[in-house]
């Protein structure tokens, strides 16, 4: 059973579309829970690290909020550069190994 | 700042064939991290070193030995590749172990094992 789900699996948006993907977890004791940005080809890039349930991050068209269960990573009138493939990433407990989800791919469609 | 680096950036391999992955970052980060990366499946962890002249088991260790050559390089080894090991495999690192440190991810190595 995952940790950390990821949902949807899959994500089509036209330019323009705001939307939400999640990131529920099922661990206790949250250090940090990470958003990163992976392009087709290339290797994650850090996008947000939320620490406490409340807390909110914004990245230009990106808003990434926190309560105790799950994360969402809100896209705001979303433009075809947006697409990629986001991944959520939940350090917890007594570990300070991050546990990955298996991502959402976004695309926008212009 | 290259950051993190991999190499090489593409490999094709026989059954039972060895090779080595190279990481190495420039950052001055204590720990790094090696992961696998699979279609429809999460990164999951091989090994890691949280400093210098340490190094621990992840989530998926078998079939992979690694070395912490120094604080900057951190490298995979592959004794005997197996078809289960085609995979792209990224290198991590963060500045301190023990920590809540952004994790920075180089370009990846995409193996094939036939």
């Amino acid at each position: 059973e995952d940790q950390v789900t990821q949902s949807p699996e899959a994500l089509r948006l036209q330019e323009g579309e705001s939307s939400s993907l999640n990131c529920s977890y099922t661990v206790s004791g949250l250090r940090g829970l990470f958003w990163y940005r992976q392009d087709p080809g290339k290797g994650p890039e850090f996008l947000f690290t939320l620490y406490s349930a409340g807390e909110e991050k914004e990245k230009e068209r990106l808003k990434a909020t926190l309560t105790k269960k799950e994360s969402f990573l809100h896209i705001t009138a979303p433009k075809p550069e947006d697409s990629a493939t986001y991944l959520c990433a939940v350090q917890a407990g007594g570990s300070y190994i991050p546990t990955f989800g298996r991502g959402t791919s976004l695309i926008v469609h212009p | 700042n290259a950051g993190v680096t991999q190499t090489p950036k593409f490999q094709v391999l026989k059954t039972g064939q060895s090779m080595t992955l190279q990481c190495a970052q420039d950052m001055n980060h204590n720990s790094m991290y090696w992961y696998r990366q699979d279609p429809g499946m999460g990164l999951r962890l091989i090994y890691y070193s949280a400093s210098e002249g340490t190094t621990d088991k992840g989530e998926v260790p078998n079939g992979y030995n690694v070395s912490r050559l120094n604080k900057r390089e951190f490298s995979l080894r592959l004794e005997s590749a197996a078809p289960s090991q085609t995979s792209v495999y990224f290198c991590a690192s963060t500045a301190s172990p023990l920590s809540t440190d952004t994790q920075y991810f180089g370009p990846g190595t995409r193996l094939t094992v036939l």
